[in-house]
């Protein structure tokens, strides 16, 4: 079973640059979120979808943007990425707000 | 504003001791609490979820606790070995709210067994 799949595993953008992070599951979860995981800081949420068609801020949405593009499919979008986006980006997925949740092996991403 | 905190932040234990890995949360309107485990440079994965409703869970070597009126979790390693090497995260997902449905993390406890 491939559960969560993030893609791409490691990137270096260089300042001002735009990307967008992808992120799949394939098990039929409603729930899908984006993290960031920083030295001394722990997880952080970005954002947060509850279902298809519905997405929420977290604690740190400014300079993302997201997109649940189906039920599988959840993207990160940096825009305008700057050095403080330098982060390792986790994406996970649960069946509904208060089962199991399952994470990506994540990306780790460099901004110069 | 749901905050999680865990206790140690590192801890280093000879090979075959029994261990305890302390969770504190300030808001009990949770649904469950999740404790995943971290290697180096990898994902989170999934060791035990408890449901509000529950006390206790076990999978093999681990038990975790929960008591939800005090905000606190534990969760209990027997026999250490060198393989459970790797950072315990705790999250509570909450249930009300601005927190519903959401996840949040503790920092982590680094654990280290030696043989």
């Amino acid at each position: 079973n491939a559960g969560v799949t993030q893609t791409p595993k490691f990137q270096v953008l260089k300042t001002g640059q735009s990307m967008t992070l992808q992120c799949a599951q394939d098990m039929n979860h409603n729930s899908m979120y984006w993290y960031r995981q920083d030295p001394g800081m722990g997880l952080r949420l970005i954002y947060y979808s509850a279902s298809e068609g519905t997405t929420d801020k977290g604690e740190v949405p400014n300079g993302y943007n997201v997109s649940r593009l189906n039920k599988r499919e959840f993207s990160l979008r940096l825009e305008s990425a700057a050095p403080s986006q330098t982060s390792v980006y986790f994406c996970a997925s649960s069946f509904t707000g208060n089962t199991e949740a399952f994470f990506g092996q994540g990306t780790r991403l460099t901004v110069v | 504003k749901q905050e999680v905190t865990q206790i140690p932040a590192a801890l280093s234990v000879p090979e075959g001791e029994n261990l305890v890995l302390n969770c504190s949360f300030t808001d009990s309107a949770i649904y469950n609490l999740q404790w995943f485990r971290q290697d180096p440079g990898k994902g989170l994965t999934s060791l035990l979820l408890i449901q509000s409703s529950q006390r206790e869970q076990t999978s093999g070597r681990l038990n975790a606790s929960l008591d939800k009126s005090s905000g606190r979790s534990t969760l209990y390693i027997a026999a250490s070995q060198p393989g459970d090497s790797a950072t315990y995260l705790c999250a509570v997902i909450g249930n009300r709210g601005s927190t519903l449905g959401r996840l949040y993390f503790g920092r982590g406890t680094q654990l280290t067994v030696w043989p």
